[in-house]
């Protein structure tokens, strides 16, 4: 049982916008910054957003983040079959003093 | 450019002991802490904790006490995982991360990037 919330799934097809969502508490999401993590098939995960909303460079500013209390929202436009991957969220717990992931949220791109 | 390069796969019986190691390049090994993180095969991602570069002072996860130890080697700017009386539930892809976060006025951003590859290893009889 992961500490934050993520749905399992989510679908839809190319060119679509779709959002995940990431729910916790004020111990971890409401008073810390939300990372969000890409985890292609096979392969390493890769940071997509940090501090909520901010891109790394090279992505690409199709993928946003936005936060309101103890959720955070992942945002995804024009999708793309190469978006097909489980993407995590990822905080601070500050009550558990320990690094927290959502359980992940598989995106099929139909 | 930076990156993290772990260790091979790894099969192992139950009571064995395997280390990990994590090789990282491009930056200044001593100035970002690493951090640990498993997955079960299908699962998501679990914190495992994180070793100071500079002190080598390891912080374990609840869950990650005991048989599993965080080392370095800053001489070759390598981070290690040994994991002890290994068990059939430590079948996993454990990664190394470097952590570009930081903490100020109790607020923490808790980032990783880059990772490495990942580790698989595998316990079996």
């Amino acid at each position: 049982q992961s500490v934050l919330t993520q749905p399992p799934s989510v679908s839809a097809a190319p060119g679509q916008k779709i959002t995940i969502s990431c729910s916790g508490s004020s111990s971890n999401i409401g008073n810390n910054y939300v990372c969000w993590y890409q985890q292609l098939p096979g392969t390493a995960p890769k940071l997509l957003i940090y501090e909520d909303n901010r891109r790394p460079s090279g992505i690409p500013e199709r993928f946003s983040g936005s936060k309101s209390g103890t959720s955070v929202t992942l945002g995804i436009t024009g999708l793309q079959t190469g978006d097909e991957a489980d993407y995590y969220c990822g905080t601070w717990d500050s009550s558990l003093r320990a690094g927290v992931f959502g359980g992940g949220t598989k995106l099929t791109v139909l | 450019q930076v990156q993290l390069v772990q260790s091979g796969s790894e099969l192992k019986k139950p009571g064995a002991s395997v280390k990990v190691s994590c090789k990282a390049s491009g930056y200044t090994f001593t100035s970002f802490a690493i951090n640990w993180v498993r997955q079960a095969p299908g699962q998501g991602l679990e914190w495992m904790g994180w070793i100071h570069t500079t002190t080598g002072n390891p912080t374990y996860a609840q869950g990650f006490t005991g048989r599993f130890v965080f080392s370095l080697d800053t001489s070759v700017s390598t981070a290690y995982l040994q994991i002890t009386n290994l068990k059939a539930d430590d079948t996993a892809v454990y990664f190394c991360a470097r952590w570009v976060g930081y903490c100020s006025g109790g607020t923490c951003s808790n980032a990783f990037d880059p990772w490495g590859q990942g580790t698989p290893v595998t316990v079996s009889s």
